[in-house]
């Protein structure tokens, strides 16, 4: 258990429609990562906040957002699902300093399927 | 898009034997990390070897890197059933903001058979 919680497990929904996927870091952690994982791009970056500002964009479509609270859990926000948006999303969270702060701590995932 | 590349994409083994997997990349590391994952779950962080170093050990677990060639390897040695995952090396880069942007391989699938 990496400390990191994600909800919900899993998520089915229809093409067209809005989904929130949620991640509270490891207590202490002030770093938040979003990843999609799909078959056919592997693991992708998508985004990542500290201490509730963005601080890096990877493939992150405009149709996605994100954002971290003050009690620096996060959401990501994905509108008009596509079919090709069904994957696995992660979170991660890292450390703010020390030895182990480049090392990022993975949730177990929200698998989204858009039908 | 990928930096690293892993090699084999699959490798299958008796338990005890070793296993070795290869990661290239393309551009400037700060770091390079090496996760697992075990089927459709998060990934563990293994190991992380900075730039400046050239090889480190943890348990059975050792790794190589080689800035020169831009490659890296995870040798898994007397393996065993319950390492049975996809690996994955991640390249670290400064990004700017304080930022350090993981970029992950497709991964190799590892079986160990018993």
């Amino acid at each position: 258990d990496s400390g990191v919680t994600q909800t919900p497990k899993h998520l089915i929904t229809a093409t067209g429609q809005r989904v929130t996927l949620r991640c509270s870091p490891r207590s202490g952690d002030l770093s938040v990562y979003w990843y999609q994982q799909s078959l056919d791009q592997g693991l992708q970056f998508l985004i990542h906040y500290y201490n509730g500002e963005e601080r890096a964009k990877g493939n992150i479509l405009e149709r996605f957002s994100a954002q971290q609270f003050p009690d620096l859990h996060s959401e990501l926000n994905l509108s008009s699902l596509e079919l090709g948006d069904s994957a696995l999303y992660f979170c991660a969270s890292s450390p703010r300093t020390g030895i182990r702060s480049n090392e990022q701590f993975f949730g177990p995932g929200t698998r989204l399927t858009v039908l | 898009s990928q930096q690293g590349e892993e090699d084999p994409q699959a490798l299958s083994i008796q338990e005890g034997e070793n296993a070795t997997m290869n990661c290239s990349y393309k551009t400037s590391i700060n770091n390079l990390q090496w996760y697992r994952q075990n089927s459709g779950r998060g990934l563990v962080h293994l190991i992380l070897i900075r730039s400046n170093e050239r090889e480190k050990h943890s348990g059975r677990l050792r790794v190589t890197l080689d800035t020169s060639k831009k490659s890296s390897s995870l040798l898994i040695t007397a393996s065993r059933a319950a390492d049975t995952a996809s690996y994955f090396c991640a390249t670290a880069a400064y990004s700017g903001a304080g930022s350090y942007q993981l970029t992950f391989g497709k991964g190799t699938k590892l079986s160990v058979i018993p």
